[in-house]
């Protein structure tokens, strides 16, 4: 079955550490992104890739860092910077064009012990 | 820069009655439109998308929802809700030019009622 695999489903981080969320895709999709879900806040744009070894910054990069050395993987790293990390993150991928639909993995959860 | 506004927070409403989810967009370029459902502690899932010709979108589901482009809006309707229709629903858009990022409204959680 083709689809996009988020791993783990629960994250706990304690005070100062860095952790590494897994994005993995099997799609064929160019196009990956990561997205911060709050309640009530919608979600909200982190980092997105259109192409290997090429990323962009979204609209609340800061605290967080991204890789995209494989096609099909887009990890991405909560650093001790993000002062406020509790959160659902979600991963997408999509084909390049405007017109695309963005397919979603399952999210993980990110809480701070 | 687009935005998009889910007028309604919350939408209780009785299993078999219908329903419509109100968005408005704001953007100086025209856009592409879409309509995700999101079930508790799961990724979206799209339910219709519009980019071009009938207004009148249908989508999976039994949703439909029809872009009008003089009020820049795309409500979402369904004649007759089930409980499992219980989830939140996000209204998205895009602009035809430029960037391929997706800007997302804050939701509508629809309850459904037996």
């Amino acid at each position: 079955d083709g689809g996009i695999t988020q791993s783990p489903k629960y994250l706990f981080r304690k005070e100062g550490q860095n952790v590494t969320l897994s994005c993995e895709q099997n799609l064929n999709h160019d196009a990956m992104y990561w997205y911060r879900q709050d309640p009530g806040q919608g979600l909200r744009l982190i980092y997105y890739s259109q192409i290997v070894n090429d990323f962009q910054k979204g609209d609340i990069a800061e605290g967080y860092s991204v890789s995209r050395e494989k096609k099909e993987s887009f990890p991405l790293t909560v650093t001790s910077a993000q002062k406020n990390p509790t959160a659902f993150y979600l991963c997408a991928s999509s084909s390049r064009g405007l017109q695309e639909t963005q397919y979603f993995g399952p999210g993980t959860r990110l809480l701070v012990l | 820069a687009q935005s998009v506004t889910q007028l309604d927070s919350q939408v209780p409403v009785f299993e078999e009655a219908p329903v419509e989810l109100r968005c408005n967009y704001s953007s100086s370029v025209s856009v592409y439109l879409f309509w995700y459902v999101q079930y508790p502690n799961q990724g979206l899932q799209l339910l219709l998308k519009y980019l071009s010709g009938s207004t009148l979108v249908k989508g999976i589901n039994g949703f439909e929802a029809e872009f009008n482009k003089s009020q820049t809006s795309f409500h979402l309707r369904k004649p007759s809700v089930h409980i499992s229709d219980t989830a939140e629903y996000f209204c998205a858009v895009r602009s035809q030019g430029g960037s391929e990022k997706l800007v997302f409204g804050k939701g509508t959680k629809l309850t459904v009622n037996p």
